[in-house]
């Protein structure tokens, strides 16, 4: 099926574990983001990518590792998960190429850290 | 410090009736606003958009009001349905056409009661 998806949608870890949430999409767009979504926070960008092999910090990246070796897939790496980091975690994705530059959003994967 | 601000977290509405869900923002560099919807286990979707240039955007039930002076963003649904029970963001980007980065507000539960 067409559109972007995450594996897996709920995973419990460990303190201390590395942990890869995993992002792909079909429509080849260029712009790939990562968000965490916290009660009393709303949504917050861990990282971005503009293009394959090129990625960005946004406000939250402490503690998390991102990369984009294809168009369509943009990985996120726990690198030693902490308590902090259970969340909620979004991927999207965007064109920019033309009004209104939406985001697409993929269904989210509940993480949880004990 | 949070750029955009959703200060209601919740909003009753009967059906039929009119919703309206308000924004703030601090940032006036931001020039163009997004609206999304969230239903439980799901990702968040686009549902509407307004550029700095305009001050209403309508599409449909849902209409969106700028106010610069005041840095308020407002989003109506008329009539109300109980289909419309969602979290809604608030979203804003400085800069339209490259890789708008979005700050989200906290979100907006709307509870469309028969």
């Amino acid at each position: 099926d067409a559109g972007i998806t995450q594996s897996p949608r709920y995973k419990i870890t460990e303190t201390g574990r590395q942990v890869t949430l995993m992002c792909h999409q079909t429509w080849s767009h260029s712009y790939m983001f990562w968000y965490r979504q916290d009660l009393g926070h709303g949504l917050r960008l861990i990282y971005y990518s503009a293009a394959a092999d090129i990625t960005d910090k946004g406000e939250v990246p402490d503690g998390y590792v991102v990369s984009r070796s294809k168009t369509e897939n943009f990985p996120l790496t726990l690198e030693s998960a902490t308590r902090s980091q259970t969340s909620v975690y979004f991927c999207a994705s965007s064109r920019f190429t033309t009004v209104p530059y939406e985001q697409y959003f993929g269904p989210g994967t509940r993480l949880t850290v004990t | 410090d949070q750029q955009v601000k959703q200060n209601s977290p919740s909003l009753s509405v009967q059906e039929g009736r009119i919703s309206i869900l308000n924004c703030d923002y601090t940032n006036s560099m931001f020039d163009y606003f997004l609206w999304y919807k969230k239903y439980p286990a799901e990702g968040p979707t686009f549902l509407i958009s307004i550029s700095s240039i305009k001050d209403k955007n309508e599409d449909g039930r849902f209409t969106v009001f700028l106010n610069k002076s005041a840095k308020h963003l407002s989003l109506h649904i008329v009539p109300s349905q109980p289909g419309d029970s969602a979290v809604y963001f608030c979203a804003a980007s400085v800069g339209t056409g490259t890789a708008s980065k979005l700050t989200f507000g906290t979100g907006t539960r709307l509870q469309v009661t028969l």
